[in-house]
């Protein structure tokens, strides 16, 4: 089965300052999402990467997708209180027939300090 | 737009009961997908319907749970002679489709578990 590594586990970060979290498997990825998780809370939605090389940005979050399709990266730039909490990435479970179900890394938690 | 809710958000119950949680997803949305996240497993996928599809089962980790979708929008997922292994936060995810090219996943708060 497919393994999705995210590194680093934890990470205190000072504000204003650039993060970096790191999702890697063992096989192709296809459909790599990027959630994030306030603890007690669902999943919000960041972004999909489907395409080796890809490269999405929101506000001050960018994600990539390696040109291989095996490595993901999340960048935050200027960190902000409202980036904390955990960060997940997650990609569709290969299939002959059936697309759509994901599994997801251990997920990465984000602190910022003052 | 309304985004998918679930039912209820906490939920106690005594090892043995059965449990009946509920998710509603966004309208429009063929594809709902459940997930239970725990401690010590993380997020894991348990079953996710497509349209009028048979449901995919593959990730149900015992058959004391079962899912079902009426009229191809809200689902329940049951749970029977519950277990404190099954103490987890189940969440549930709605997209417009599923396949290739992969379609966004949008996911409810969660209904919180507790087997006593």
């Amino acid at each position: 089965s497919q393994e999705l590594e995210q590194s680093p586990q934890s990470l205190i970060v000072q504000e204003g300052k650039n993060l970096t979290i790191n999702c890697t498997s063992s096989k192709t990825l296809y459909g790599l999402y990027w959630y994030k998780q306030k603890y007690g809370e669902g999943l919000i939605f960041l972004m999909m990467l489907q395409k080796g090389g890809e490269e999405k940005s929101h506000e001050k979050i960018t994600a990539k997708l390696d040109e291989k399709k095996q490595q993901s990266s999340l960048h935050i730039t200027a960190s902000q209180p409202s980036h904390a909490g955990i960060y997940l990435c997650g990609a569709d479970i290969p299939s002959t027939d059936s697309w759509g179900k994901l599994q997801f890394g251990a997920g990465t938690q984000v602190v910022v300090t003052p | 737009g309304a985004g998918v809710s679930q039912s209820p958000s906490n939920k106690v119950t005594e090892k043995g009961k059965d449990v009946e949680l509920r998710c509603d997803p966004i309208s429009g949305h063929t594809a709902l997908y459940w997930y239970r996240q725990s401690l010590g497993q993380g997020l894991e996928f348990l079953i996710y319907f497509q349209g009028n599809s048979a449901p995919d089962k593959s990730g149900l980790p015992s058959d004391r749970f079962s899912a079902e979708r009426t009229g191809g929008s809200v689902s329940t997922l049951t749970i029977q002679r519950t277990q404190q292994e099954d103490s987890a936060v189940y969440l549930c995810a709605s997209s417009l489709a599923s396949g290739l090219p992969s379609y966004e996943q949008y996911f409810g708060p969660g209904t919180r578990l507790t087997v006593t």
